[in-house]
């Protein structure tokens, strides 16, 4: 079955740099365009960075461009996340979602991991 | 702010149907796809295209759309439905960014 576990989350200070990691698990990793999303304590859904399947591709929300960099690295199934210049702002729950492909919609994120805990706290 | 618009709560009787709905210009040209978060978990695809339910999601969940606004419609509701559901689409210029709506918490009642 698909699994996806993320890692590397935890406590940082403003400023600072983390990078997350995602490992893929019961289907073709290559084949398959990846997501972040983010959640803020109490908050929504954040849509944050897009790798397309073979990383030839990166896309990223307004309030992270510049400062994130999503990678993959499809010989070892894992996706990544580099967070740098880190924020309060960014504190939040960062899940990494497989991305599912159907005409005229937008991005459907059809399998989840449980996500990593990011707090950035001075 | 959010290209997407919600209803931030909704509320339902045991067994009654509930409609929740999602806003945006970009709808008229894409569908929507929605999630189940339920407290403590990872968000669950419950809805995707014209009107396609995953695989293991109770055909009571069903989807429509009419001009700008999606709606994703829970047919005789049970207590396991309380969560809080977020849409998701292409952003207003429709390029590749992704976007989400605010999110509606849904109390059965």
């Amino acid at each position: 079955q698909v699994q996806l576990v993320e890692s590397g989350g935890g406590v940082v200070q403003p400023g600072k740099s983390l990078r997350l990691s995602c490992a893929a698990s019961g289907f073709r990793f290559r084949d398959y365009g990846m997501h972040w999303v983010r959640q803020a304590p109490g908050k929504g859904l954040e849509w944050v960075a897009i790798i397309w399947s073979d990383g030839a591709a990166t896309y990223y929300g307004d309030s992270v461009k510049g400062r994130f960099t999503v990678s993959r690295d499809n010989s070892k199934n894992t996706l990544f996340l580099q967070m740098n210049s880190l924020r309060a702002e960014d504190t939040a729950m960062y899940y990494c979602a497989r991305d599912f492909y159907s005409d005229r919609s937008g991005y459907i994120f059809d399998y989840w991991g449980q996500g990593t805990l990011v707090t950035v706290f001075s | 702010s959010s290209d997407l618009t919600q209803d931030p709560a909704v509320s339902v009787a045991l067994g009654q149907t509930v409609r929740i709905t999602c806003q945006a210009d970009s709808l008229r040209r894409y569908y929507a796809s929605w999630y189940q978060q339920k407290p403590g978990q990872a968000p669950v695809l419950v809805m995707y295209g014209k009107n396609n339910r995953p695989s293991g999601i109770p055909d009571r969940f069903s989807g429509s759309s009419s001009g700008n606004t999606a709606s994703l419609t829970i047919t005789g509701a049970q207590a396991e439905d309380e969560a809080d559901y977020y849409c998701n689409s292409r952003d207003s210029n429709g390029n590749h960014l992704g976007v989400f709506g605010g999110g509606t918490k849904l109390t059965v009642l």
